[in-house]
Formats: structure tokens, C-alpha cells, sequence
């Protein structure tokens, strides 16, 4: 099936340690994001990568960083994690170009305890 | 700076009618405006896409409006089924950025 999916599902995991979620989208897309969603269900941009430019939301920690072995894949690494970091991340992608609409996965769940 | 309001964080709605849901934006001028349906423990799914061009974008029975003097997106479900029931987002699209979602207006179609 084409999609976008991400692993794992559920990650629960203890202040102060690294942890990483992995994203593949195999729809041939140019351009790969993570969002994070919050216990209120907000929705906020963290990055977007298109193999040349990286764009950082700017209140996005240093802790946080994205890494992208090949243009179908988008990993994000945290470190030192916080109880604050728990939330659902999102990996999504697009084609380049405005106004594409975007892909998503179906989320990964953070749990630091 | 660029704000987002989706009018209520819930709607109820008997199944049948008519829901209207409404996306505002302040402080900035998008060229397209996206919509999409989140279910729960899944991601985003996109519905529609308007263009600032567009008074009306119709999908079998979603409706969509996007005027931009009032800076405002209306969503319709006509003949709404419990099946809609979901989490809808709107994302005002400047095109070349990624996209910025509203809170979402949570629907309920209630048999």
C-alpha cells in the first residue's frame, strides 16, 4: 500500500533518556514534516525537509532533530526527553510545491514518565 | 501574528442536517485553504482544497466556501451521517510554508 508510516505505534519511555521514531512515506513525495499534537489536540509544525533546506519552527527544543537518510525517509531523534515531550508526533510529507496536500501517518504516542 | 479559530471546539448535530463548521485566519493572506478529517488514534486525512480564486468547492456532500474579504472558510456536510463524526481541521495555506492547522472542530452526528 502507499502511505506513510512511522514506528513505533506506542513509545513510553523515562525522563532523561534518547529515544527515536522512524518515518517512511513511499509515495515518491519531495517533502517530509513531524508535527507534534498535544493533550489538546493541537496540532504544530516541528520541521519540514526537502532533501536541500531543513525548516525549523523556531520554539522547537534542540533536543529535537531530524534526520533523513534518503528522500523517503524522515527520522526524528530526541534526547534527554522530558516529561513535556509526551504528546503524538506526526510524520507527514507532500509533493513540492505549494498548496499540496499533505500525508500523514497515523502517529506515534510519546509517554515520558 | 497569524492566528487560526475554528468556531467551537464541538458540535452536535442531529443526523440528517446540515453541519456548518467555520475556519477564521487573521494577520495573513493565504492563496489556498485545506481542510481535513482526523479520526481518533489516526492521522489527518486531507478532504479539500480551495483556492483564494474559488467561492466553491463541492465533494459529493462537503461543501466548502473561502471568502477573503471576511477572512473566513466555511465547511458543509449536507444529509450528515454518524459515520462523519470526526475532528475537523482547517490549514490556511501560504504556499511554500508548511502548513499551520486550527484547534479543530470536533463533530458528533447523532442518530
Amino acid at each position: 500500500d502507499t502511505a506513510v508510516s512511522q514506528t513505533p505505534k506506542y513509545l513510553v519511555t523515562q525522563m532523561g533518556n534518547d529515544k527515536s521514531i522512524k518515518c517512511e512515506q513511499n509515495l515518491g513525495h519531495d517533502t517530509m514534516y513531524w508535527y507534534k499534537q498535544d493533550s489538546k489536540k493541537f496540532l504544530k509544525i516541528m520541521f519540514s525537509y526537502n532533501n536541500k533546506e531543513l525548516i525549523i519552527n523556531e520554539t522547537v527544543p534542540n533536543r529535537f532533530s531530524p534526520k533523513s537518510p534518503d528522500k523517503a525517509h524522515l527520522n526524528l531523534h530526541i534526547n534527554s526527553l522530558e516529561l513535556g515531550d509526551s504528546a503524538v508526533y506526526f510524520c507527514a510529507s507532500s509533493a513540492t510545491g505549494g498548496n499540496s496536500p499533505l500525508h500523514f501517518g497515523n502517529g506515534t504516542r510519546l509517554t515520558v514518565t | 501574528s497569524q492566528k487560526i479559530e475554528q468556531n467551537s471546539e464541538a458540535l452536535n448535530i442531529q443526523e440528517g442536517k446540515t453541519a456548518t463548521l467555520t475556519c477564521n485566519y487573521t494577520n495573513y493572506s493565504p492563496a489556498y485553504l485545506q481542510w481535513y478529517r482526523q479520526d481518533p488514534g489516526r492521522g489527518p486525512v486531507f478532504l479539500l482544497l480551495i483556492r483564494e480564486n474559488e467561492k466553491e468547492k463541492r465533494k459529493e456532500r462537503l461543501k466548502v466556501t473561502f471568502d477573503t474579504t471576511l477572512k473566513q472558510s466555511l465547511f458543509h456536510i449536507t444529509a450528515s451521517q454518524p459515520a462523519d463524526s470526526a475532528t475537523y481541521l482547517c490549514a490556511p495555506d501560504l504556499e511554500y510554508t508548511p502548513l499551520v492547522f486550527g484547534k479543530g472542530t470536533r463533530l458528533s452526528v447523532i442518530a
